[in-house]
C-alpha cells in the first residue's frame, strides 16, 4: 500500500543552522501539508501546498520557514535559522483530492541544541 | 478560527469494554467534515474515521463509529470491544468547506486500555 515517507527520521542540529526536512508524498496526490508536534502537545498545522504554491499557512509559518516541491515527487520544509523552540516532530501529509483523508508520514524528529 | 474541545485528557478503560471519546468544535462553516486520528506511542498519525456534515447516518468503520450530533457540534468516537492495542492518543479534527484546508486538531485524549 502506498505511503508517505519522510527523511531523516531524526535530525539533530545546532541553533542557527539551516535544516531541510524531506517528504515523498503518495504518487498522484494533489495536496500537501506540513504539521509539527512539540513533545507532549497537539499536532499543529504549518502550511498547505497545492498546484505548486502555498495555499494556506498558519501563524507559526513565518519567514524562517519555506516549502518546495522541486521535482514532482519530493516535498521539502526548510527552516532557515533554527531556534530551540523549533524542536518538535514534523509531519508531512498528502491528500489525493478535496474532502478526503490526509495521509501522514511517520515524521521527522528535529532536535535543536 | 476553529476551536476544538476534547474534554477527557486521559481515560482508563478495561479491555473489551466500549469507550466513548468526546469531541466538540466551534466552526462557522456550514459545510464541513470531521476526522479522528490515532497516535500510538510510536508517534505515527493513523486515520480512523471520517464524518461529512451532510452524511445522513453516523459513520462506521469496523470497531469505530461516530456519534455525530450536528446541532450540538459534537462528534464523539465510539470504540467497541476495546483491545490493548487501542491504547494511544486520539485526536479529532474538523475541517471546513474548502475540503483542502490544513487540519486543526484538538489537544487529544490519552486512552489506556487495561487488561
Amino acid at each position: 500500500e502506498p505511503e508517505v515517507t519522510q527523511t531523516p527520521s531524526h535530525q539533530v542540529t545546532q541553533m542557527g543552522q539551516e535544516v531541510i526536512l524531506r517528504c515523498v508524498p503518495i504518487s498522484n496526490h494533489l495536496y500537501f501539508y506540513w504539521y509539527r508536534q512539540i513533545l507532549g502537545q497537539k499536532v499543529e498545522f504549518l502550511v498547505s501546498f497545492y498546484n505548486n504554491e502555498i495555499s494556506e499557512k498558519s501563524e507559526i509559518f513565518d519567514d524562517q520557514f519555506s516549502v518546495e516541491r522541486p521535482d514532482g515527487s519530493n516535498f521539502t520544509l526548510k527552516i532557515r535559522s533554527t531556534k530551540l523552540e523549533d524542536s518538535a516532530m514534523y509531519f508531512c501529509a498528502s491528500m489525493p483530492r478535496r474532502d478526503n483523508e490526509q495521509f501522514f508520514g511517520p515524521g521527522t524528529r528535529l532536535t535543536v541544541l | 478560527a476553529q476551536k476544538i474541545t476534547q474534554t477527557q485528557p486521559g481515560m482508563f478503560v478495561q479491555e473489551k469494554e466500549a469507550v466513548t471519546l468526546d469531541c466538540t468544535y466551534d466552526t462557522s462553516d456550514q459545510s464541513y467534515g470531521l476526522f479522528w486520528y490515532k497516535q500510538p506511542s510510536s508517534g505515527e498519525m493513523i486515520f480512523l474515521i471520517y464524518q461529512g456534515s451532510y452524511d445522513e447516518q453516523n459513520a462506521t468503520e469496523g470497531r469505530y463509529s461516530l456519534n455525530f450530533q450536528k446541532a450540538r457540534k459534537s462528534a464523539n468516537l465510539v470504540i467497541s470491544a476495546s483491545q490493548l492495542g487501542d491504547s494511544a492518543m486520539y485526536f479529532c479534527a474538523p475541517f471546513g468547506g474548502g475540503g483542502a484546508d490544513g487540519l486543526t486538531f484538538g489537544k487529544g485524549t490519552h486512552l489506556i486500555i487495561q487488561p
